[in-house]
């Protein structure tokens, strides 16, 4: 069993839904949860950082992170066609250096 | 502007030949790693630095090599003995021991010729 398990998708969805992105994980050391968006070809872009359990909204972007049930998700309001992309998650446990990736959704919004 | 920078964007290899992937960062930051990310296997790590002259083998070490000489700077050598070296490599940097997220390069894409 891989310590982060992602689904790879693809995920299509009209532009202006609600998209769920998911990850579960095995590791309970984990306690730094993060999501990147990467562009075809491009280097991945950090899009949101958690600390713990809990709940962080930026914009049109909401991550949750349920420690309990080794559950992160990561919510799209009013999804855009430049949403479209591959989602990573990543996930770090306290005091040394090593991110655990996902294997990333590919995400498409139809307009 | 602050970032990192990756060169070349492309880089072709022949057969036996060692080639260098450059990695460069004016972030300030200790850190610096180098993934590998092949389709449908995520980011693998290949070799990390927390300090200048300092770095430890990531999880898929053989036929890699690496050097810190400077914080700024972690260039990468995909060697002869990596023998399915075709792939897209990224570079991160982070704080060391504040908020660990990382930050990415462009990437270089590598292929055999």
């Amino acid at each position: 069993q891989k310590e982060v398990e992602q689904d790879p998708g693809p995920l299509s969805v009209p532009e202006g839904a609600i998209v769920s992105l998911n990850c579960t994980y095995s590791n309970s050391a984990f306690q730094y949860f993060m999501w990147y968006r990467q562009y075809s070809r491009k280097g991945p872009e950090l899009l949101m950082y958690t600390y713990s359990s809990g709940n962080k909204e930026d914009g049109r972007f909401t991550a949750q992170v349920d420690k309990s049930s080794k559950y992160i998700s990561l919510f799209i309001r009013d999804s855009q066609p430049s949403d479209s992309a591959t989602y990573l998650c990543a996930m770090k446990a306290g005091g040394y250096q090593k991110v655990t990736f996902g294997i990333g959704t590919k995400l498409q919004v139809i307009p | 502007d602050g970032g990192i920078t990756q060169s070349p964007k492309y880089l072709f290899r022949k057969e036996g030949q060692n080639v260098t992937l450059s990695c460069e960062q004016n972030l300030n930051h200790d850190a610096m790693y180098w993934y590998r990310q092949d389709p449908g296997q995520g980011l693998r790590l290949i070799y990390y630095s927390q300090i200048v002259n300092d770095f430890q083998k990531g999880d898929i070490a053989e036929g890699y090599s690496v050097s810190r000489e400077k914080k700024e700077s972690f260039p990468l050598t995909v060697t002869s003995a990596q023998k399915n070296p075709t792939a897209f490599y990224l570079c991160a940097s982070s704080i060391f021991g504040g908020e660990e997220t990382q930050y990415f390069g462009p990437g270089t894409r590598l292929l055999v010729l």
